[in-house]
């Protein structure tokens, strides 16, 4: 069936660093992905996304590239903010997620 | 804009006890989904519904039911709770027509003692 791996946490990081969060995902077909964003003691809100191969999806300075040869969707910043400290979740089409990877940013 | 609005927020519950967490999108999503997120683990989906009328298990449904009786309100019932049942639930709704990306609610912080 279809999955999603990515890397664990957590992640942690001074202000100002470079971020990469990988994910690799199983599927059939070409699924949508997306980048889900839970920030402490708050739901999940919808990071960024990508609908087909190539596309970038984009949003808060984050951005991700769905890579159909390496089937991947890393997300990077590069520039973190303590602000951005929060678990992320790669997920794609029919709403099957990653585990998270919890990101620390310390100023 | 309610988006996906859950009931309790919190609740603490004793073994054996049943409740009720309540869940209602006001978007017209014909998909909705049950979550349960434990401490430091990702989301296992525990129901989903495709439209009123229509549901189905998830991958860890045991202890739970549901119903969709509208297209506005998915309750999700525990009917005798257990510690394993300790847990955070989230609601989420999705209208894939309209785009595949789900709307998820605030979350119901449950304990079982």
């Amino acid at each position: 069936g279809d999955s999603v791996t990515q890397m664990e946490g957590p992640v942690t990081l001074s202000e100002e660093a470079f971020l990469t969060i990988n994910c690799t995902y199983t599927a059939t077909g070409y699924p949508s992905l997306f980048w889900y964003v839970q920030y402490p003691g708050e739901g999940l809100q919808l990071l960024l996304k990508a609908t087909k191969a190539d596309d970038k999806g984009s949003n808060k300075g984050f951005e991700a590239t769905y890579r159909k040869e390496t089937t991947s969707f890393h997300l990077e910043k590069g520039s973190v903010q303590v602000s951005d400290s929060a678990v992320y979740f790669c997920v794609c089409d029919k709403l099957i997620f990653g585990t998270g990877t919890r990101l620390q940013v310390f100023p | 804009n309610a988006g996906v609005t859950q009931t309790p927020k919190f609740r603490i519950l004793k073994i054996g006890q049943s409740m009720t967490l309540q869940c209602t999108q006001d978007m017209n999503h014909n998909y909705m989904y049950w979550y349960r997120q434990d401490p430091g683990m990702g989301l296992k989906l525990i129901y989903y519904s495709v439209g009123a009328g229509i549901t189905d298990k998830g991958e860890v449904p045991n202890g739970y039911n549901v119903s969709r009786s509208t297209t506005e309100d998915f309750p999700l019932r525990l009917e005798l709770a257990a510690p394993s049942q300790t847990s955070v639930y989230f609601c989420a709704s999705s209208r894939p027509g309209q785009g595949p990306e789900a709307f998820f609610g605030q979350g119901t912080r449950l304990t079982v003692v």
